[in-house]
């Protein structure tokens, strides 16, 4: 059964630093998205993205986020300069129809990036 | 806004025991709800999805849970655990207001005991 693929796992970077979190979506979805949980909080909704353009995007997504597909499967989140806040997992996630509300999102596994 | 309550960040409960797994949303229109579980190191994986048809949604693994509009819950109920539902649970919402975004709940471990 296909599934959405993250990459790394796990990522630990000093405070400052620039990060890429790397997701690939199911092969024929349309419509991606990034999610983030901070630790004990809700999984939080930053972005989501159609048509090689950000379509939504919440109040965290700041000009410290960048979202791109570069390739034509690979979907990333990119934090220019952690901070100690921007430590969480971080979840992708696709569907590929309409992008109506009613639509099931399939999610990846998640990255947990911890900024020290 | 639109927003989602779970009650109880940690449920255990035995094995063959009933599982009730709580969740309260707010939306001013219509909602559709979803429950997702992820398990370790796996990604959140749909176990069923309420979209206005039938108040009593089915899902995967025996899991179910009722929309009750008058109480604004979608609780998850299991009738007989099983060690393999050890997991974390997560209720999101959405409706035309949203747009795409889903909105999750905190999610609830739950443990199964031998």
């Amino acid at each position: 059964e296909p599934e959405v693929t993250q990459t790394p796992s796990h990522q630990v970077t000093q405070m400052g630093q620039e990060v890429i979190l790397r997701c690939v979506p199911i092969s024929n979805h349309l419509y991606f998205y990034w999610y983030r949980q901070i630790l004990g909080q809700k999984v939080e909704f930053l972005v989501s993205f159609y048509n090689n353009e950000i379509s939504e995007k919440s109040e965290i997504f700041d000009d410290q986020f960048s979202v791109e597909r570069p390739d034509g499967s690979n979907f990333t989140l990119k934090i220019r300069s952690t901070k100690l806040e921007d430590s969480a997992m971080y979840f992708c996630a696709s569907h590929r129809t309409s992008g109506t509300y009613q639509e099931t999102q399939y999610f990846g596994p998640g990255t947990r990036l911890l900024v020290l | 806004a639109q927003s989602v309550t779970q009650l109880g960040s940690h449920v255990s409960v035995s094995e063959g025991a009933l599982v009730l797994l709580r969740c309260n949303y707010s939306s001013s229109v219509p909602p559709y709800l979803f429950w997702y579980v992820q398990y370790p190191n796996q990604g959140l994986q749909l176990l069923l999805k309420y979209t206005s048809a039938a108040t009593l949604v089915k899902g995967i693994n025996g899991f179910e849970a009722e929309f009750k509009k008058s109480e604004t819950s979608f609780h998850l109920t299991k009738p007989s655990a099983h060690m393999s539902d050890a997991a974390e649970y997560f209720c999101a919402v959405s409706d035309r207001k949203t747009g795409n975004q889903f909105y999750f709940g905190t999610g609830t471990s739950l443990t199964v005991i031998p």
